[in-house]
């Protein structure tokens, strides 16, 4: 039992590439989560998704788009990064909808941008 | 939205010694308040949780309580040990259709031996 799997774990880019951050759970959970977690700034909600084929955005959305390929898997892309968006994401799952449930995390990608 | 405060920022005790962190939250509608700790490199695992139901949830060392007409709720670590060393963090959410959780920046504990 994996619980929540994030690929790749540590990831340097160049300002202005893209890439595609990969979140997958088999929990059965409904919802899932992106954040991201810079120093001394705790856990920032970046798009959540409460059920397959719905996304939201959180708190800190610019510069991300996501997709919430099927009920397992959701993925976090940046289109043209930036300096800014160095940082440690991480992906979260939950029962969530309407049932007040923990979040279960990955290990996390540590993503630095040149 | 949901701001959560969270106090203090580090804290360092001896070990043996109780810690307590301590939380603030703004919203009125918020109903569920997770804890997690953080170790070094590692992912937030929760610790402890508590709902509005309740004031105070006990598991072995820690315990949480809270105080809905203050909006306040508070870590509790009794007997620490260098194992306990982390951020913690506390978290508020008011559930519903959209479920979604609102951290605190986290507190750095340092337990010495």
């Amino acid at each position: 039992n994996a619980g929540v799997t994030q690929t790749p774990k540590f990831q340097v880019l160049k300002t202005g590439q893209s890439m595609t951050l990969q979140c997958a759970q088999d929990m059965n959970h409904n919802s899932m989560y992106w954040y991201r977690q810079d120093p001394g700034m705790g856990l920032r909600l970046i798009y959540y998704s409460a059920s397959e084929g719905t996304t939201d955005k959180g708190e800190v959305p610019n510069g991300y788009n996501v997709s919430r390929l099927n009920k397992r898997e959701f993925s976090l892309r940046l289109e043209s990064a930036a300096p800014s968006q160095t940082s440690v994401y991480f992906c979260a799952s939950g029962q969530g909808s309407h049932s007040n449930q923990p979040q279960h995390f990955g290990d996390g990608t540590r993503l630095s941008i040149l | 939205g949901e701001n959560v405060e969270q106090h203090p920022s580090t804290l360092s005790v001896q070990e043996g010694d109780s810690a307590v962190i301590k939380c603030t939250y703004s919203d009125s509608a918020s109903n569920y308040f997770p804890w997690y700790k953080q170790e070094l490199g590692k992912r937030p695992q929760l610790i402890i949780d508590i709902r509005s139901n309740v004031g105070e949830k006990k598991d072995q060392r820690i315990a949480v309580t809270l105080n809905k007409t203050a909006k306040h709720f508070s870590l509790h670590i009794t007997e620490t040990q260098p194992e306990d060393s982390a951020v913690y963090f506390c978290a508020a959410s008011t559930g519903g259709s959209n479920y979604k959780l609102t951290f605190g920046k986290g507190t750095l504990l340092t337990v010495n031996p």
